[in-house]
């Protein structure tokens, strides 16, 4: 089974530049996530999708973070004008409707400088 | 007040040596979710559990629901253990409460 997968896995941007990074979940997995990881924390919920519709997007930074699952399937994590403290790691994660177990993408490190 | 709490922050060992990780959580949990994330790559799921132990190689872990605590060992630790261990609960709207992690350093 092919795990959730996400591109770029490393971007370094200057402040105010913007950056975008895409997640394709496990197949038929109906929820997906994007978590920010800061380095020394743990990862932080920034939004949650139940197939295309948004279920939580409360802690994302709306004015400069966006994000889209159009279809259901893949999504875009989108940041636009990044700053210096965006530096993170942008995890994807997927979920079965009614499964336990989230898995992880590999993650995409963002270095803004 | 973090609903997860994990210590140590930071551990290093020697090779061989048996390493506990502990997790304490004030949430009503269904499961509870050990994670690894080795440095450049993302996370692998390595154990839920719900009640009692759980052993896969020279992973354990086991969780005490009453005392709200969750411990991982890794027993003859190698350099290749190196990693963040992070403990993560799940909440009633589908998400989850993460640990901030324990970054692990095995030297050989």
């Amino acid at each position: 089974e092919a795990g959730v997968a996400q591109s770029p896995r490393y971007k370094i941007i200057e402040k105010r530049q913007s950056v975008a990074f895409w997640c394709n979940p496990i197949s038929g997995h109906a929820t997906l996530y994007w978590y920010q990881q800061i380095l020394g924390q743990g990862p932080k919920l920034l939004i949650q999708f139940q197939n295309n519709g948004v279920v939580d997007d409360s802690q994302l930074p709306k004015d400069r973070f966006s994000a889209e699952r159009l279809k259901g399937v893949d999504s875009t994590l989108k940041i636009q004008p990044a700053k210096l403290e965006d530096s993170a790691v942008y995890l994807c994660a997927s979920r079965q409707r009614n499964g336990n177990t989230i898995y992880f993408g590999e993650g995409s490190w963002l270095t803004v400088v | 007040k973090n609903e997860v709490e994990q210590s140590p922050q930071n551990l290093t060992a020697q090779e061989g040596e048996f390493i506990t990780i502990n997790c304490s959580y004030s949430v009503g949990i269904s499961a509870l979710h050990w994670l690894q994330q080795h440095p450049g790559g993302g996370i692998v799921s390595l154990f839920m559990l719900s009640s009692g132990k759980k052993k896969h190689g020279r992973l354990i872990a086991t969780i005490n629901i009453q005392e709200k605590h969750s411990s991982l060992h890794i027993t003859a630790s190698h350099p290749r253990d190196s990693a963040v261990y992070i403990c993560a609960v799940p909440n009633t709207g589908n998400q989850f409460y993460f640990g901030t992690g324990t970054s692990l350093t095995v030297i050989p």
